[in-house]
């Protein structure tokens, strides 16, 4: 049964710093991972996809990296900003019908 | 561009209660579509999931159902509702390239 497990589960951090989080799941037999930011009280934003055969993948100032093999992957914030606090989930996809299984988030608050 | 709404936003259930979310999509023909829940406490959990109009495919034992009467439509109901289903209910598209897209959820409160 495939397990995902974040760490730390909360991080608070000075504006501008760079930093990672991290993912790590019991099963490399994934199909994809994602990366999603969730604000309080609403629905999930879909930050980066990275499919199986990928390493990483990269948008602004996001950089997701997948090691199938180790079961990890991370996300790296470079320059983080007070907007960027939230709560960051990562998911794995097991097969073709694309179910998500998430892990319990970490929450991210950037200090001004 | 796809867009998800979900009905309603929030909602305050006296246990035993009957339910009923929606979940409508647009922008898309025949997407795959998921129910999650969102517990206090808890991670995100995958309630169900369903390919086509009519299929629908439980992943845990519960409370709850769902249905698909249209294509783009994502319906979960229960008859008598528990204070265990009290949550954040989450409905879900896949986009093209595998991407699961969230729509805003809906709170429920089961007293």
């Amino acid at each position: 049964k495939q397990e995902v497990t974040q760490i730390p589960a909360a991080l608070s951090v000075p504006e501008g710093e760079n930093l990672v989080l991290n993912c790590s799941f019991t099963d490399s037999a994934i199909y994809n991972l994602q990366w999603f930011r969730q604000d309080p009280g609403k629905g999930l934003t879909s930050l980066l996809l990275i499919q199986s055969s990928q390493r990483e993948q990269t948008s602004g100032r996001l950089n997701a990296s997948l090691d199938k093999s180790s079961g990890r992957s991370t996300l790296y914030i470079a320059a983080s900003q007070p907007g960027d606090s939230a709560t960051y989930l990562c998911a794995v996809g097991m097969d073709s019908s694309y179910k998500l299984i998430f892990g319990s988030g970490t929450r991210l608050l950037v200090r001004p | 561009s796809q867009t998800i709404h979900q009905w309603p936003a929030t909602l305050v259930q006296p246990v035993g209660s009957p339910l009923s979310l929606e979940c409508t999509v647009e922008g898309t023909s025949n997407p795959n579509l998921y129910w999650y829940r969102q517990a206090a406490g808890r991670g995100l959990q995958l309630l169900f999931y369903s390919v086509g109009i009519g299929q629908i495919s439980s992943e845990v034992p519960q409370n709850l159902s769902a249905s698909r009467p249209q294509d783009r439509q994502f319906i979960l109901s229960s008859k008598k509702l528990l204070l265990s289903d009290s949550g954040f209910y989450l409905c879900a598209l896949e986009r093209q390239g595998d991407e699961q897209f969230f729509g805003p959820g809906t709170r429920l409160t089961v007293l």
